[in-house]
């Protein structure tokens, strides 16, 4: 089974700062995604950014890009500029090819100081 | 555009009586609509997967008969807790894909709390 692991609890960040949050992942499918959703205090899960296996280039938006180790099966989120608006929960997620399920990780408590 | 919404957002009972969630796809058209639990602090865990006008499929160790799933439309999936108990109490999230079928995107609605007293 695919498994999704986010060894950081909880991250902090000043704001304008730059800040990395981990993400691993366990698969033998050649076929998947991957994402970065964030669930503010409201609770709705928002997606961030998303990464398509066979492209080797790391997905970038605006702020927010990635470092996508696909050998290491390792998958990274980059904030630049952090904003206090970024504080959040974020969940990295995992899907195979052919599939509609999302595998999420525990997630990663970011907290962005002033 | 892709807007979900839940109601209720926030919901008390009683134990043993039985409520019943409302996720809908507001501005497109979902065949497939996914239920997760959230327990505080912790991830989403996949319940259910429900297509339009067929039985849902649930996950390994989430009883069927405690939390029945209907998907009448292609708006509306609902999500019935029976005979809830204080365990049930928990944040449940619907999600639901968008058409066409090769998007896979799931866009999530805004989640409805649950407390059982």
């Amino acid at each position: 089974a695919q498994t999704v692991t986010q060894s950081q609890p909880e991250m902090s960040v000043q704001e304008a700062e730059t800040v990395t949050l981990s993400c691993t992942y366990d698969t033998s499918e050649s076929d998947y995604y991957l994402f970065w959703y964030k669930q503010p205090p409201s609770r709705q899960m928002i997606l961030v950014i998303r990464q398509e296996a066979y492209k080797q280039q790391n997905a970038t938006e605006n702020r927010f890009s990635v470092n996508f180790q696909k050998a290491a099966k390792s998958f990274s989120l980059k904030i630049s500029d952090s904003q206090l608006g970024d504080a959040a929960m974020y969940f990295c997620a995992y899907r195979r090819g052919g599939s509609e399920k999302l595998v999420f990780g525990k997630g990663t408590k970011l907290t962005v100081n002033p | 555009g892709a807007v979900v919404s839940q109601h209720p957002s926030w919901v008390i009972c009683k134990s043993g009586t039985s409520v019943k969630i409302e996720c809908r796809s507001l501005d497109f058209q979902a065949t497939t609509m996914f239920w997760y639990r959230q327990f505080p602090k912790q991830s989403l865990m996949l319940m259910a997967t429900s297509n339009e006008g067929s039985k849902a499929t649930y996950e390994q160790g989430v009883e069927k008969d405690k939390f029945l799933i209907n998907h009448a439309s292609l708006t509306l999936s609902t999500l019935t807790v029976t005979s809830a108990h204080p365990e049930d109490s928990s944040f449940y999230i619907c999600s639901a894909r968008d058409r066409p079928l090769l998007t896979y995107e799931q866009y999530f609605g805004p989640g409805t709390r649950l407390t059982v007293t």
